[in-house]
Order: C-alpha cells, then structure tokens, then sequence
C-alpha cells in the first residue's frame, strides 16, 4: 500500500512545548514539502527537502524545524518560538523537486492551548 | 514560484450540472497543476498541463491553458455531491522546485 502517511491525525498541546509532527513516505520520492494551512486559507509552505540530508526554508520557516536523514521520512518540528501554531499541517512529495506533481498526506491537526 | 488566483471564491451548483473554476497567474510558466482538497483532508492532484498543451482532459474534468492571458480553467462536467471541495491552481515557473497555492475555489454540489 503505498503512499505518504502522516502521524498523529490530531495532536494537543500546551503552549511551550515543542512538538514533532511525522511523515513517511514509500513512493521513493527524493522530494519532501511541508505545508501549513490556515481555516479558508490556502496552502502556506513551511520547508522542502529536495533530497537526502538537504532542506531548505520556505515562506514561513520561523519556528520550525525538519531533518532529512531519510529518504522516507521528513519529521517537522514545531517549536515554541512559533507564535500561532495551531493549523492544519499537511506533508507532500514528489520525484523530484522541480515540476512534478506532489502527493500529500492525510494531514495533522495541531491545536496548541 | 509564483501563486495562481481562483476566481470565483465560491461556486454552488446543482447536481447534474457543469462547474467552472478559473485561475490567472502573472509570469510564464513551466506547467500548470490543479488540485482537490475534500474537507479537513490533503489535496489530491487532478491534471498537469504543460504550457505548450491547450487542453487536457481527465474523465469528468477539461482544463484548458491560454499563455497568451496567462490563465486557465478546469470544467467538471455533469458534477456529483462529492465533488463537493476547494479547488487550487498551482502555476510552476520553468525550473521551479516548489509549488505555491492560492485560497482556492470552494464547490458546492447540492442535491
């Protein structure tokens, strides 16, 4: 069964504390992205790896973090120092980085109290 | 990368009929991808097409792709209650390696 599985679907924190969210992929995709949406918003990139041990910042990387120390696995971290971070996160990957069409994950949703 | 604009924001129709949903752009692009989003989950690609394609079709769907206007538009056909979504468009530069969405088209399909 192949695809991109992102883990936990629904996520509750207290302010303050860092959280990691998962995605792991078996598509064997050298690229990873991930998205932050908003309620009515559309989709806001967080970070992209384009492959193994490589990443870079998207639009709205402050207070975040990722690792890609696997070609299946691209983990976000969200830190404290972000200042509104309940939302709806969404991970996606593709063959390559440039062009291709990504293929997204079911999502988390984070709220932070 | 650049952002597309859906235009309208929302569309709601009858079951049975057509849906049209139409994105503009600003710099010359690579490819064009149209995606799907159902309710609190990811999206799902639909069609890419090229900027040297015109039309592409796929089952119910039609997207056409005017360079000249730098816009195109994605026609469901005989739409069902569960095409019932926001739709995105997502220009991608020639050489871009990240794709940026607008707020979408959100359909509504009634019975």
């Amino acid at each position: 069964d192949g695809g991109i599985t992102q883990s936990p679907k629904y996520l509750f924190r207290k302010e303050g504390q860092n959280v990691t969210l998962s995605c792991e992929q078996n598509l064997n995709h050298d690229a990873m992205y991930w998205y932050r949406q908003d309620p009515g918003q559309g989709l806001r990139l967080i970070y992209y790896s384009q492959i193994v041990n490589d990443f870079q910042k998207g639009d709205i990387a402050e207070g975040y973090s990722v690792s890609r120390e696997k070609k299946e696995s691209f983990p976000l971290t969200v830190t404290s120092a972000q200042k509104n971070p309940t939302a709806f996160y969404l991970c996606a990957s593709s063959i390559q980085a440039v062009s291709y069409e990504q293929y997204f994950g079911p999502g988390t949703r984070l709220t932070v109290t | 990368s650049q952002q597309g604009e859906e235009d309208p924001q929302a569309l709601s129709i009858q079951e049975g009929e057509n849906a049209t949903m139409n994105c503009s752009y600003k710099t010359s692009i690579n490819n064009l991808q149209w995606y799907r989003q159902n309710s609190g989950r990811g999206l799902v690609h639909l069609i890419l097409i090229r900027s040297n394609e015109r039309e592409k079709h796929s089952g119910r769907l039609r997207v056409t792709l005017d360079t000249s206007k730098k816009s195109s538009s994605l026609l469901i056909t005989a739409s069902r209650a569960a095409d019932t979504a926001s739709y995105f468009c997502a220009p991608v530069t020639g050489g871009g390696n990240k794709l940026t969405f607008g707020t979408g088209t959100q359909l509504k399909v009634e019975l």
